[in-house]
């Protein structure tokens, strides 16, 4: 089974501060991997999503994500994060080799930029 | 994601009510998830449906069941509520990628509240 882990539980930033976000899974096999965004109150909506190619992959609102395979690692990041960007970003992956599809979440980092 | 609607939005209950959470799409997808959020936890799969006549446990079915009446129509059941199932509830859909590219769109959620 798979697991993902989240290290940073909150972060706190100023207004245009670079934003790097951790993301970790433990999996031997083929996955897809996804970042989701749920802003205050709303539901989650998909910031970007790695299925195969090229590792670093741009998202909605100028985020972007880079998976390097030999750390397990899909980081979030954005050059300059908005006072809109205040919200919780969940890191998830499911496996493609098998028939289970279902996503695995990390916990979450709740990121709270201040203007 | 429009096209997932869930119902009710907000639900308050007593211990030991039997409690059915609903979710349509309209997006034509025959994957189906029930998720619950719990701070600091992540979502956390319930259930999930392949189609009309495939259910699957997930992580944490026990006290839960679920009916899916329709391709469009996946319904999750709290038999006997108990307090510790407080939590925000999602549903999400998916199509079947030949590839395995699937991607989760997600309703915006029930707020479900055991006293």
């Amino acid at each position: 089974a798979q697991s993902v882990s989240q290290h940073n539980h909150h972060v706190i930033l100023s207004e245009a501060a670079s934003l790097e976000l951790g993301c970790n899974y433990s999996y031997g096999g083929t996955v897809n991997l996804f970042w989701y965004v749920q802003y205050p109150g709303q539901h989650l909506q998909l910031l970007l999503k790695y299925f195969s190619g090229d590792p670093l992959v741009k998202g909605i609102k100028g985020f972007e994500a880079e998976f390097i395979k030999s750390k397990f690692s899909f980081n979030l990041r954005k050059p300059s994060v908005q006072w809109s960007d205040t919200a919780e970003y969940f890191c998830a992956v499911n496996a493609r080799d098998t028939g289970r599809r279902a996503l695995t979440f990390g916990s979450g980092t709740r990121l709270q930029v201040q203007p | 994601d429009a096209d997932v609607t869930q119902t009710p939005r907000n639900r308050i209950t007593k211990t030991g009510k039997r409690i059915m959470l609903e979710c349509s799409q309209t997006k034509g997808h025959d994957r189906m998830y029930w998720y619950r959020q719990d701070p600091g936890l992540g979502l956390r799969l319930i259930y999930y449906s392949f189609d009309v006549k495939d259910i699957n446990k997930g992580e944490i079915s026990d006290g839960y069941s679920v009916s899916r009446q329709a391709q469009a129509k996946f319904s999750l059941s709290l038999e006997s509520a108990i307090p510790n199932q407080t939590a925000l509830y999602f549903c999400a859909t998916s199509d079947l990628m030949p590839d395995a590219t699937d991607t989760q769109y997600f309703g915006p959620g029930t707020r479900l509240t055991v006293l």
